[in-house]
């Protein structure tokens, strides 16, 4: 079976641009989580998404936001990039919504000059 | 607020001997707790997890220990092998979270000896 998968693997965009992030969860789940992890720092929770609805939301401004289709995928968009935002952005799937395993995916290199 | 730390940054140790990784955390109301193990170049991976009406959990080649009392959990890996080098990650969620929002603390990078 697949595993969580997301692309692109790498990017490079340049300040003030916009990019789309995508993920495919696991065959069978419904539940698709986005972290930000910063290079020498744990990931950082962004967003949940359950059912296609928005279950949870981290401490990110408002130029990020997600959706989930009918196939649970999901996609991250990010605005007006900084070159704060340079991450590894993580896709997490599961199959419930709290206190459940998160199976992540190898993550979108984001690179803002 | 909310936080998952660990003591040491760094950790070095000999094939073949123990490696014991610990993690402190500070919301007392967290319940469930994981450790993930992050390879270079890619996601964390789930290693082992534990609630909080345990104390211990046993896996293959992995232990976890979790004290409430002082909150602190550890890692303990047997037999250390060059596959274990990575980071290491301890999380946690509490019932209080609405979603899935593990917090993550900064990570213990873990180097074998030969």
């Amino acid at each position: 079976d697949a595993g969580v998968t997301q692309s692109p693997t790498h990017l490079i965009k340049t300040r003030g641009q916009h990019v789309t992030l995508r993920c495919s969860p696991i065959s069978g789940h419904k539940s698709v989580s986005w972290y930000q992890q910063v290079l020498g720092q744990g990931p950082q929770f962004i967003f949940q998404y359950y059912e296609k609805e928005e279950r949870g939301r981290g401490n990110f401004p408002d130029r990020f936001s997600a959706r989930q289709f009918p196939n649970y995928s999901s996609e991250l968009n990010v605005n007006a990039l900084l070159l704060g935002d340079s991450a590894l952005y993580l896709c997490a799937s599961s199959s419930g919504t709290a206190g459940e395993k998160l199976f992540f995916g190898s993550g979108t290199q984001l690179s803002v000059l | 607020g909310e936080s998952v730390g660990l003591h040491l940054p760094t950790l070095s140790v000999q094939e073949g001997d123990n490696s014991i990784i610990n993690c402190a955390y500070s919301n007392s109301a967290s319940d469930y707790f994981i450790w993930y193990k992050q390879e270079s170049g890619k996601g964390p991976q789930f290693i082992i997890d534990i609630r909080s009406n345990m104390d211990k959990r046993q896996g293959q080649r992995v232990t976890v220990l979790l004290n409430k009392t002082v909150k602190h959990l550890s890692l303990q890996i047997a037999a250390t092998q060059p596959g274990d080098s990575a980071v290491y990650f301890c999380a946690e969620t509490s019932p209080y979270s609405s979603a899935s929002k593990i917090i993550f603390g900064s990570g213990t990078r873990l180097s074998i000896r030969p």
